[in-house]
This record gives structure tokens, C-alpha cells and sequence, in this order.
């Protein structure tokens, strides 16, 4: 299976909106609604951003949201703070019975 | 709250058998239904290596499926990572997560431990 693919970079400056986008196949995105996104700082731990698609975990931030059409799921970053610069990663399950991640986005903000 | 913590040699040999530990605090192995093992080498993105659930049932990625092995022990709230044959290209930051309950996502995740194979 291959890497989801997603832009290598998207930047802002504080306040604007990015999207990030993350385009699979309809094995894994375009098949099932279990696309979920991760900020990942260097040097520490992924957490967890948004999962099935849309769903918001509780604790992050309103300014995150996620849609999808076909075979291409989105993240987009409101209000975009300078906390907010890291590496994104998106995530679907795949038809395999198992899980592919995308190839990574980095945010900066400007 | 659920706390995972890996822990392992960090040089592995070439040919070798890279084996990592997650350790869970703050919560029971069996409170969850999955857990999840994955890398991240060099200047690549995120893979998922696995997972395992707390009945002793596994999934691994296609591609790894026939060089590794996920178990976990309920009395030590640990799971662990076997990984055989090992080569240069198995070099990478190995992180643990618990998988979300009845959900397919990955929350919360171990800080990562850095695996070097090398001779």
C-alpha cells in the first residue's frame, strides 16, 4: 500500500487559514470515514488532531477541522498561531485491515 | 489519564532482533481494546509497524507482516515489538499509542525511542 499523499509544506501568517490536503485511493480514504490528522513537534510525541474524518478530540482547539470528498480528506488550520508550526501527518484505514498514514506536511507559520 | 512509554536497546545489529517494550501507567492493558506499534525513519513519515488487542489477537502492516511480532503481558500492563532480520533500514524513531476505543485512531502516544542498526 502507499503513502497517502500530501503537500510537502504550507505556511501563513498568524491569523490566515491553511489546508492541508491528503489524497489516498478508494481503498483507504475514498472506502472509509476513519481519516484522522496528528500534529507531530519535532523531538516529541504525535497527538492526535482529528479523527473519523471530522471529530474533534476534546482539548484541541475549534480552529481545527477536517472534511472529505472521494478519495482526498483535508485539515484546515483557522486563525493559524505560531503554536500551531509542525509537521502533519493524516491517517486512513485501508482495505487491507490496516492503517496507512500520509506522507507528511509541514506548517509554517510566517 | 493513559501514559505509554517505550523502552529498548538502542543499537540493534544487522540480522539481528530489534525488541521494544511499551510500557502503560495510568490505566489498565485491558481497558482498551487495541494497541499500536510505529516508526518513523529518517526523513520519512509515520508507518504503522501493528497492533495488538488485549485477547492476544494482532494486525500488522503488509509489508512488515512476515519479520515481526506483537504481544503484550496483562500482569506488567506492557506490550512489546519483535522485529527479525533486522537491517540499516530498519533504523528509526519506534513510538507506541494506545488505539482510540472502538475507533480507528491513535491516542495517546509514547515519546518515542530512537533504534540504530548497525554494526
Amino acid at each position: 500500500q502507499s503513502a497517502l499523499t500530501q503537500p510537502r509544506s504550507v505556511s501563513g501568517s498568524p491569523g490566515q487559514s491553511v489546508t492541508i490536503s491528503c489524497t489516498g485511493t478508494s481503498s483507504d480514504v475514498g472506502r472509509y470515514n476513519y481519516v484522522s490528522w496528528y500534529k507531530h513537534p519535532p523531538g516529541k510525541a504525535p497527538k492526535l488532531m482529528i479523527f473519523d474524518v471530522n471529530q474533534r478530540p476534546s482539548g484541541v482547539p475549534d480552529r481545527f477541522s477536517g472534511s472529505k470528498s472521494g478519495n482526498t480528506a483535508s485539515l484546515t488550520i483557522s486563525g493559524l498561531q505560531a503554536e500551531d508550526e509542525a509537521d502533519y501527518y493524516c491517517c486512513s484505514y485501508a482495505s487491507t485491515s490496516s492503517y496507512v498514514f500520509g506522507t507528511g506536511t509541514e506548517v509554517t507559520v510566517l | 489519564q493513559v501514559q505509554l512509554q517505550e523502552s529498548g536497546p538502542g543499537l540493534v545489529m544487522p540480522s539481528g532482533t530489534l525488541s521494544l517494550t511499551c510500557g502503560v501507567s495510568g490505566g489498565s492493558i485491558i481497558s482498551n481494546n487495541w494497541w499500536s506499534w510505529f516508526r518513523q525513519s529518517p526523513g520519512e513519515g509515520l508507518d504503522w509497524i501493528g497492533e495488538i488487542h488485549h485477547s492476544g489477537r494482532s494486525a500488522y502492516n503488509p509489508s512488515l507482516k512476515s519479520r515481526v511480532s506483537i504481544s503484550l503481558d496483562k500482569s506488567k500492563n506492557q506490550f512489546f515489538l519483535n522485529l527479525n532480520s533486522v537491517t540499516a533500514a530498519d533504523t528509526a524513531m519506534y513510538y507506541c499509542a494506545s488505539n482510540g476505543v472502538g475507533g480507528h485512531w491513535f491516542a495517546p502516544w509514547g515519546q518515542g525511542t530512537l533504534v540504530t542498526v548497525s554494526s
